[in-house]
Formats: C-alpha cells, structure tokens, sequence
C-alpha cells in the first residue's frame, strides 16, 4: 500500500525566500509529525498534529515555522525568511492511533538555503 | 536536543558477523523503538518494544531494554552487506505519549 509521501523531494532556496513542504501521510492517519534532521544526527521534533489540531509546536524553532493540517490529511510546513541554518532534511511521519503507536517516515525533503 | 546516546557511532564488520549497536536514554518511557535509515532516505521502522518487556525478537533482530538501567541494546545477527545503514533508537516518554526524541545514531557497514 502507498506509504507516507512528501515532495518536493529536493528544494533549495536563496536566503530570504519562503518555501513550503508538502506531506501526505497515510490514508486514514490520525497522527502526524514533522521532524528536522541536521547532517550526521538524528531527526528532532517539530511540531505533532491529531487530525486537524496541532496538539505541539514546541520544537517549531522559531516564529518563521509553520505548520497547518486544515482537513487533518495533508500537511504543510512552511518557513518564511529562510536562513542557512534552515538547511536540513524534513521528515514527516503518520501513526494510526493518537499516541504510542508506531510512526511511519515518509522520504523527506532535503532543504539547502544558499 | 536529543535525549539518547548510541554507542559505537560507527561499526564496520564483515558479512556474517552479528552487529550489536547500544542506546542509553534519561527520561522514563513509554516505548523505545529502533529505525533503520539508508543513505539519502526516509526512516523504516525495525522494532517497538514497551516498557514493561525486557526481550524482543524479530527475525535476525533481538532487542533488549532495561529501564533500570535506561538502555537498550539492537542486535543484527548474520548481518548481510544489505543491512548497510544508520540505525537510530528512538524514546517515546511517559511526560508526552506521542513525539520520539531520537539519539545521535550508528553509521553500520557490513563488507562483503
């Protein structure tokens, strides 16, 4: 079956520019997470949304990260002014049940801000 | 930041050979699951295990968690060029049933 899907797979940006990444988790998730993941480490939370509410946007980094679920299907992320600190991969990730379930990664998409 | 440590951060080996990679964590948990990631893509889930077991098995998988100690420990056995890979364990805390905070990972290569 169609696992979780993010595009675009690739997005480089000239600082300054906002960019928007889109997730389609799996058909019938309620969950959803957005993770960050810098070069050689392991991904960090982001923001975590049940259906269309965004329970925690606690590890949002700064007030230029957004993050929207409005049909609590597909996801966006969006960064405004980007920064090179910005470049990372951002993962998204669907679980089925509401909590402690397992979390299925979606492909990523590789952010470079030049 | 990141609430577990991976021990080695690198392991090379030979095919055949098994490969035990070792997570510690702070926090006490709900779950701990280990994650698989090739070069260049997405997560895939390996294993979940709970706080309240000790052992868990999954084809040439084993994993063990010890709560006393906050650790666990991923073993691959007869470990393929295949399973070629960074492995990361991830904690899901009783404080937030929801997010996992990830360690820093182990960069494995099994040689031909």
């Amino acid at each position: 079956g169609a696992g979780v899907s993010q595009s675009p797979r690739y997005k480089v940006a000239k600082r300054g520019q906002d960019v928007a990444l889109r997730c389609d988790p799996i058909s019938g998730h309620v969950s959803l997470f957005w993770y960050q993941q810098a070069l050689g480490q392991g991904p960090e939370f982001l923001t975590y949304f049940q259906n269309e509410a965004q329970l925690d946007k606690s590890g949002l980094p700064s007030d230029r990260f957004f993050a929207e679920r409005p049909e609590g299907s597909v996801s966006t992320l969006k960064i405004q002014r980007t920064q090179q600190e910005d470049s990372a991969v951002y993962l998204c990730a669907s679980s089925l049940a509401r909590q402690s379930d397992t979390q299925y990664f979606g492909p990523g998409t590789r952010l470079t801000v030049l | 930041s990141q609430q577990g440590e991976e021990d080695p951060q690198a392991l090379s080996i030979q095919e055949g050979e098994n490969a035990t990679m070792n997570c510690s964590y702070k926090t006490s948990i709900n779950n701990l699951q280990w994650y698989r990631q090739n070069s260049g893509r997405g997560l895939v889930h390996l294993i979940l295990i709970r706080s309240n077991e000790r052992e868990k098995h999954s084809g040439r998988l084993r994993v063990t968690l010890d709560t006393s100690k906050k650790s666990s420990s991923l073993l691959i056995t007869a470990s393929r060029a295949a399973d070629t890979a960074s492995y990361f364990c991830a904690t899901e805390s009783k404080d937030s049933s929801y997010k996992l905070i990830f360690g820093s990972g182990t960069r494995l290569l099994v040689r031909p």
